[in-house]
């Protein structure tokens, strides 16, 4: 069965970096889209970005471009995302999610990560 | 970039009643659009995709209808595992946005 288990959030300071990673297994990883959400506590889902099967096409919501990198290692069935110069804001729950065929709804969703952005 | 409006934001109802959610998007998506449920301190599960199509294994009391710009999500007599809050989601194109949410509590 698909299972995504995402890993490497925690408690930060203010404007240091953090890379999560999601660990897929049950599917053909390399054949499918992986996006990444995140919500902040008691909040709403908020779409963070997408990365195409190949790697090949990238996108980012506004509120995390420049700071974000979505990235993938098809040989290791992972997904990554890089976060740099953290914010209070950025504190939230992040989920890594497989993206379908065809219309490319969230099919599947790993559990999520905390990551907590104090001093 | 493409807005969702959800309506309501809260919604208070009893099981076995029916209820609906719309979901409005700020230009034509065509059937780009797909619906979570969310429970508390779970990951979201997707319902619907498509705008109609539903995921398998999802209860059929669940539907979802609509094109382009309006889309409804009917749950057709709610049972008590369906409190929880619904999410609408655009994937016509980056960035994917999804709706605020609405919560349907128990009345």
């Amino acid at each position: 069965q698909v299972q995504l288990v995402e890993s490497g959030g925690g408690v930060v300071q203010p404007g240091r970096s953090l890379r999560l990673s999601c660990a897929a297994s049950g599917f053909n990883f390399k054949f499918y889209g992986m996006h990444w959400v995140r919500q902040a506590p008691g909040k709403g889902l908020e779409w963070v970005a997408l990365i195409s099967n190949d790697g090949g096409n990238i996108y980012y919501a506004d509120a995390v471009r420049g700071r974000f990198t979505i990235s993938r290692d098809n040989s290791n069935n992972t997904l990554y995302l890089q976060i740099n110069s953290l914010r209070a804001e950025d504190t939230a729950v992040y989920y890594c999610a497989k993206g379908s065929q065809g219309v490319g709804a969230l099919d599947y969703w790993g559990q999520g990560t905390l990551v907590t952005v104090s001093s | 970039d493409i807005q969702l409006t959800q309506s309501p934001s809260f919604l208070s109802a009893s099981v076995g009643d029916r209820v609906t959610i719309t979901c409005r998007a700020s230009q034509g998506i065509t059937n780009y659009l797909a619906w979570y449920q969310q429970k508390p301190g779970k990951a979201p599960n997707l319902l619907i995709y498509a705008a109609s199509t539903l995921q398998s294994r999802v209860p059929s009391r669940f539907s979802g209808s609509g094109s382009g710009t309006e889309f409804i999500l009917t749950i057709s007599s709610l049972q008590p595992e369906d409190f929880a809050t619904y999410y609408c989601q655009h994937l016509n194109n980056s960035p994917y946005i999804f709706g605020q949410g609405t919560k349907l509590e128990i009345k």
